[in-house]
């Protein structure tokens, strides 16, 4: 099972938004609304910030959303904060049993 | 509060085994399924396999099949991740994470990792 492709980085000014993708198949993300979106920061474990597609889990700010269209979804973080700076990893079920992560994106907050 | 706390870092020698344990505490075991993730030295997660704890039942990606051993003690809310053969692709940080009650498939809480290195 191939890993979803995700950008390397992003970047935006504090305020700004901006928007990652995470495109995978029709056999894992265009196939099912099992899509999350993970954020990282540098020696700390992920955390959920959303999970089938576009829900957000209690305590997570409503500046994260989640969106797809076809086999690509999407994380958009408006407002950008100091804290949003870290890695985000999407992940999907991909069918028979598996699941995989996207590359990871590394978000600079400029 | 919902807690997974794993084993402390771990060194091994090329084919030799390891084992880590994650410790579930503020939630039964046997409600949640759980998974298991690496991550290598900057770079990104990599899934390895879903168990369920009760009963035992257990997934493996097909990266890890033959190699790879996930098991519970539910006397201790404990799952167990034995990993043989070891490689030094194989050093990596290793989670535990839980699955949602009604989402198998999205993880909601993880465990603080257990580094593995693999050094002759």
């Amino acid at each position: 099972q191939s890993a979803l492709t995700q950008p390397p980085s992003a970047s935006g000014s504090p305020g700004q938004s901006v928007t990652i993708s995470c495109t995978g198949t029709s056999s894992d993300v265009g196939g099912y609304n099992y899509v999350s979106w993970y954020q990282q920061h540098p020696g700390k474990a992920p955390k959920y910030m959303i999970y089938e597609v576009s829900k957000r889990p209690s305590g997570v700010p409503d500046r994260f959303s989640g969106s797809k269209s076809g086999n690509t979804a999407s994380l958009t973080v408006s407002g950008l904060q100091a804290e949003d700076e870290a890695d985000y990893y999407c992940s999907s079920y991909a069918g028979s049993n598996n699941y995989v992560f996207g590359t990871g994106t590394k978000v600079t907050v400029l | 509060q919902v807690q997974l706390v794993q084993s402390g870092a771990e060194v091994r020698k090329p084919g030799a085994s390891v084992k880590v344990s994650c410790k579930a505490s503020g939630y039964t075991l046997t409600r949640f399924y759980l998974h298991w993730v690496r991550q290598a030295p900057g770079q990104g997660l990599e899934w390895m396999g879903i168990m369920n704890p009760r009963g035992g039942t257990t997934i493996y990606a097909q990266n890890f099949q033959g190699r790879l051993t996930m098991t519970t003690d539910t006397s201790t809310s404990s799952v167990y991740l034995d990993l043989s053969s070891l490689r030094s692709e194989d050093t990596a940080v290793y989670y535990c994470a839980r699955a949602m009650a009604d989402s198998t498939w999205t993880i909601d809480c993880w465990g603080q990792g257990t580094l593995v290195t693999v050094s002759s």
